[in-house]
């Protein structure tokens, strides 16, 4: 079964500096790709998702990430931090079947 | 637009008790899964479901039970609760093409007292 492992479970970063949430996954077959984001009290919403093609995904809010098959790695980022970026947010991998997430990283964004 | 909606939203329960927590969807998306979040543990598949009938156990079955009569709904029964069931509990559908990504409902916060 796939698996999905995120380095830091708590980021800190300023307003206006550089977000890297980083994602490293394990999966027999090709993978399908994910970060979801949670806000307090709530569901969890897609960012974005790589399936297959480039391997540079654009997402919501201006965020990306980027496929690398050799790393084994989907990271995610964000060119500049914005206040209401701060949340929790999973990386997922899906074999087409079900879906497993990391365990999530707490993104806090300080002034 | 409901999409995926769940019920009840808080609900303590006695050791031993049992319940079921209800999860429906007006998306007609054959998958639907069943994930408990805990601290720091992120979501843990429970059950997950490929379409009415058919239902599969994912990384932490052990004490839950599932059925799925029709594509809308996907019930998670806990028949004897325990302690270690008090988590939010998230059910999720999706259209069942490899590449689709799952909808999430808002979350049942359980207590087992």
């Amino acid at each position: 079964a796939q698996s999905v492992t995120q380095l830091g479970s708590h980021v800190s970063v300023s307003e206006g500096a550089l977000v890297l949430l980083r994602c490293n996954y394990s999966s027999s077959v090709p993978p399908y790709l994910f970060w979801y984001v949670q806000y307090p009290n709530q569901g969890l919403q897609l960012l974005l998702k790589y399936t297959t093609g480039a391997t540079l995904v654009k997402g919501i809010n201006g965020f990306e990430a980027e496929f690398k098959k050799s790393e084994t790695s989907f990271h995610l980022t964000k060119p500049s931090a914005h206040m209401s970026d701060a949340a929790e947010y999973f990386c997922a991998v899906s074999d087409g079947n079900d879906m497993r997430f990391g365990a999530g990283t707490r993104l806090t964004v300080k002034p | 637009n409901a999409g995926v909606t769940q019920t009840p939203k808080f609900r303590i329960l006695k050791i031993g008790q049992s319940m079921t927590l209800q999860c429906t969807q007006d998306m007609n998306h054959n998958y639907m899964y069943w994930y408990r979040q805990d601290p720091g543990m992120g979501l843990k598949l429970i059950y997950y479901s490929v379409g009415a009938g058919i239902t599969d156990k994912g990384e932490v079955p052990n004490g839950y039970n599932v059925s799925r009569s029709t594509t809308e709904d996907f019930p998670l029964r806990l028949e004897l609760a325990a302690p270690s069931q008090t988590s939010v509990y998230f059910c999720a559908s999706g259209a069942g093409t490899v590449n689709t990504e799952a909808f999430f409902g808002q979350g049942t916060r359980l207590t087992v007292v």
